[in-house]
């Protein structure tokens, strides 16, 4: 199946600074990629999709200003969180459709801010 | 806007006995429903999918059911283990599934007895 790779893993930050988080298709190339965020115990609200050399598209709600997404190449897309709050502690995780049947999303293992 | 609603939040069965999780959804443009599992702080994993044109769909002990005209669809989990235990979740693609986008349920957390 297709694998996606996301990084980091973890991160915990002071209030202020920027967070980058990558995903990357591993085996595949995703001219779309899906972000989401997840409280604990929550659902996964999809934040934003990530098109590859255009700009990303963003839920209703989200800060795009807040929340930079880049799509630089077929195989990866970047979130970058910047200046983080306490209250933008969540876990992120990206998600890619695989080739073939292209409904099937692939998820990366997810990153799991701590904004202090 | 559209959404998925998932019943119930929490379950809990006897090893060996069967689970049944449902999920309602609002998009009657939905013609994709996938099933994820997810256990604790790692990333959800695709268990099963029904296309629109299907009614119902098993994986040995994983089965899918979805009725189009009420916009239900369940998931059934015979002969349970404890490694079923973990977050599942269901999902809806939002508008045709050519765009990728999935709205998810709220989840429910399985608990399997030994």
């Amino acid at each position: 199946g297709a694998v996606v790779s996301q990084h980091p893993s973890r991160v915990i930050c002071k209030s202020g600074t920027s967070v980058k988080i990558e995903c990357r298709s591993l085996d595949f190339q995703a001219t779309t990629m899906f972000w989401y965020r997840q409280f604990p115990k929550q659902s996964l609200m999809l934040m934003a999709t990530s098109n590859e050399g255009s700009k990303a598209t963003y839920e209703q709600g989200v800060e795009k200003d807040k929340f930079l997404i880049n799509h630089a190449s077929l195989t990866l897309s970047t979130l970058t969180v910047t200046s983080a709050h306490p209250e933008d502690s969540s876990f992120y995780i990206c998600s890619a459709p695989g080739t073939g049947a292209h409904e099937k999303l692939f998820f990366g293992s997810g990153t799991q801010l701590s904004v202090l | 806007g559209e959404n998925v609603e998932q019943h119930p939040s929490t379950l809990s069965v006897q090893e060996g006995d069967s689970a049944v999780i449902k999920c309602t959804y609002s998009d009657s443009a939905s013609n994709y429903f996938p099933w994820y599992k997810q256990e604790l702080g790692k990333r959800p994993q695709l268990i099963i999918d029904i296309r629109s044109n299907v009614g119902e769909k098993k994986d040995q002990r994983i089965a899918v059911t979805l009725n189009k005209t009420a916009k239900h669809f369940s998931l059934h989990i015979t002969e349970t283990q404890p490694e079923d235990s973990a977050v599942y979740f269901c999902a809806a693609s939002l508008g045709s599934s050519n765009t990728g986008k999935l709205i998810f349920g709220q989840g429910t957390t399985l608990q399997v007895k030994p």
